[in-house]
């Protein structure tokens, strides 16, 4: 089955202390990226691939990192994380990097920062 | 910067009859515009893309329309049924751009 994974779904921690939230695909898709969804604001992107070893900020990347080492994998790291950083994680990727091409999202990460 | 509304945050109607909904856009001349649909606590599904020459698409019960001129979309549901209650999303894309931006959403609420 075609999907996006992410792991994990929930999580809670504390002010500061490093954390990754990982992203998977199987639909050997070039174009991957991060975005955050809060109320009233929408999805708004943090960082994309177009491929491997290539990546870029997107509209909100203060406070992440990402990197994308093989093609299906494109971890999101918080090196310090922040109580504005609570949100909804979604990974997605697609097929190319044109913008034809519909997104697969994941299920979604929710992350509080405490 | 490019900005883009979704006509209201929640829409109530009568199942049976046709939702529309709209997005709008400014400071922006997308070559694609597409349409997702999000269930509370998932992540949103594609449902229907449209390109800046195409006037009208459409896909069973659902309709889009992309008007340049007027910098808007309008996503229609015919026949509307209470499982077509979730949050809209529309999204827009340039030519050669590679990011998707999203408006914030309408939250459709199809009553029995």
């Amino acid at each position: 089955e075609a999907q996006v994974t992410q792991n994990p779904r929930y999580l809670i921690t504390v002010t500061g202390k490093k954390l990754t939230v990982t992203c998977s695909q199987n639909m050997n898709h070039e174009y991957m990226s991060w975005y955050r969804q809060d109320p009233g604001l929408g999805l708004r992107q943090i960082y994309y691939s177009m491929n491997v070893e290539v990546t870029d900020k997107g509209d909100v990347p203060e406070g992440y990192k990402v990197s994308r080492k093989e093609k299906r994998n494109f971890p999101l790291i918080l090196e310090s994380p922040s109580p504005n950083q609570t949100s909804l994680y979604f990974c997605a990727s697609r097929e190319r990097r044109t913008g034809v091409d519909e997104q697969y999202f994941g299920p979604g990460t929710r992350l509080t920062v405490t | 910067s490019q900005k883009i509304e979704q006509n209201s945050e929640a829409l109530n109607i009568q199942e049976g009859k046709t939702a529309t909904l709209t997005c709008n856009y400014t400071n922006y001349s997308p070559a694609y515009l597409q349409w997702y649909r999000q269930d509370p606590g998932r992540g949103p599904v594609f449902l229907l893309l449209i390109r800046e020459n195409e006037k009208e698409k459409r896909k069973e019960r659902l309709k889009v329309t992309f008007d340049t001129t007027l910098k808007q979309s309008l996503f229609h549901i015919t026949a509307s049924q209470p499982a077509d209650s979730a949050t809209y999303l529309c999204a827009l894309a340039g030519g050669g751009a590679n990011n998707l931006f999203f408006g914030t959403g309408t939250r459709l609420t199809v009553i029995p």
